[in-house]
Formats: C-alpha cells, structure tokens, sequence
C-alpha cells in the first residue's frame, strides 16, 4: 500500500519561499507522476502541479513561475518549492500520487498524503 | 480549464436512505484512450481526501459497494445506496483529462 509523507515549516514570512517535501513508501517513486494539491481552510482542492520521475512537470498556470517541482529517486522522494508567497498561499497542502498516463490502473490522483498546514504570516 | 459544476451543494439525508450527487463538465471529459477520467473522492471531517470512483464507475480498492458511478461524457452521478454514518464529509468530482485538473466546488453530505 501507497503511503505518502508530507514534511516542512508549518510557517512562511510572506514574500518567501515555501518548500515542502513528500516521502513515497509502499511504492517506488520510478513508478508514477507524483502530485502536489492545496486545499484553503473551508475551501475546495486545486490541483498545483505534478512531476515524474525523469523530472518532467505539468504546472497550474494559475501559479505563473513561482512553482518548482522537483524529485529525488534515491531518497524516494518528492519536493514542491512555491516562491514569493503571500497569505492567499495559506492551505493545507497535500502531496498525491498521480495514476495518469497508464502509470497504475486507476488513471487518477489515488493516493494522498494525510496533508500539511502552511500559513503564510509574519 | 474545464469547469466542474456539482449539484447540490448540500445534502442533508436520513441515515439507511439513499443519496445522489451530480457533477457535470464544460467539456467531454472522453480521452483519445478511450478512457473517460472522472473521478470522485470522499473528504470526511478533518481527514485529507481520499479516492473513491476512477473512471466514472471503478470503485477503488476497499470502497464499500454502495457507492456507485455513472454517467457518460459530461454528465456524471455519484450515488450512495444507503447512507451510513461514516459517510459524512464532503464530496468532489475531478477531472483528468485536461491540465490543470480541476475539481467541482464539493458536495457536503449530511446526516437529517
């Protein structure tokens, strides 16, 4: 079974970066794309970005170039870097794996890490 | 982006009765591969986001069988045969077929 890790500072000062880092087990992190998804307090999921583990990425527009993904197979882990972020960066943020692309059988976003509140404040 | 639009928003329903939420897409949400890439994911209370459904109807592994996918093209139903009371959360349809993945605003289930 998939489990996935979510680990960082819980606290950012705006206009800095955010770097968060998920651990894979149960899985090799060569298998799939790996996803990064935030959810605002109250508020429904958006869909950050995903990476696999040749280093390729897929990005939200909605975050223009301040998203960086990256991914380290020795360590079975992946990494998210948001930079100059503000209090709308305020979520909890969620590590997945991503199915897409025949990778694994379900096609979808099936495994989640149990999720990391960031809070973006001085 | 393809916009997902759940109905209702809220569900209020008796415990043993059965519940029903739709979701529809701007767009086909039909692949090139054949597949259709709708998916539904369970939200309880305080807990992250779990898979529920894969393409339309594929329940995932240790999904109880009362919950059922259907639909085609840009309309989509998820429905559960009778509530239980671990059911309470939040309910969102997700696209994957076209980058960003996007997801419905949620459908909050509740017990009357």
């Amino acid at each position: 079974q998939v489990q996935l890790q979510e680990s960082g500072p819980g606290l950012v000062k705006p206009s800095e970066t955010l770097s968060l880092t998920c651990t894979v087990s149960g899985a090799s992190i060569s298998s799939s794309y790996w996803s990064w998804l935030r959810q605002p307090a109250g508020k429904g999921l958006e869909w950050m970005g995903r990476i696999y583990t040749s280093g390729s990425t897929n990005y939200n527009p909605s975050l223009g170039s301040r998203v960086t993904m990256s991914v380290d197979t020795s360590r079975n882990q992946f990494s998210l870097r948001l930079t100059s972020v503000t209090a709308a960066d305020t979520a909890v943020y969620y590590c997945a794996r991503d199915c897409s692309g025949g990778t694994c059988y379900t096609g979808s976003v099936d495994s989640w890490g149990q999720g990391i509140e960031v809070t973006v404040s001085s | 982006d393809i916009v997902m639009t759940q109905t209702p928003l809220s569900s209020p329903v008796t415990l043993g009765q059965p519940a029903s939420i739709s979701c529809r897409s701007s767009q086909s949400l039909v692949h090139s591969d054949g597949n259709t890439y709708l998916s539904w994911l369970q939200q309880r209370p305080g807990q992250a986001p779990r898979l529920l459904i894969y393409k339309i109807s594929d329940r995932f592994s240790g999904v109880p069988d009362r919950f059922r996918g259907s639909g085609a093209g840009t309309d989509f139903t998820l429905k559960i045969s009778r509530v239980e009371a671990e059911d309470v959360g939040v309910y969102y349809c997700m696209q994957g077929i076209q980058f960003p993945y996007t997801f419905g605003q949620g459908t909050k289930l509740e017990i009357k």
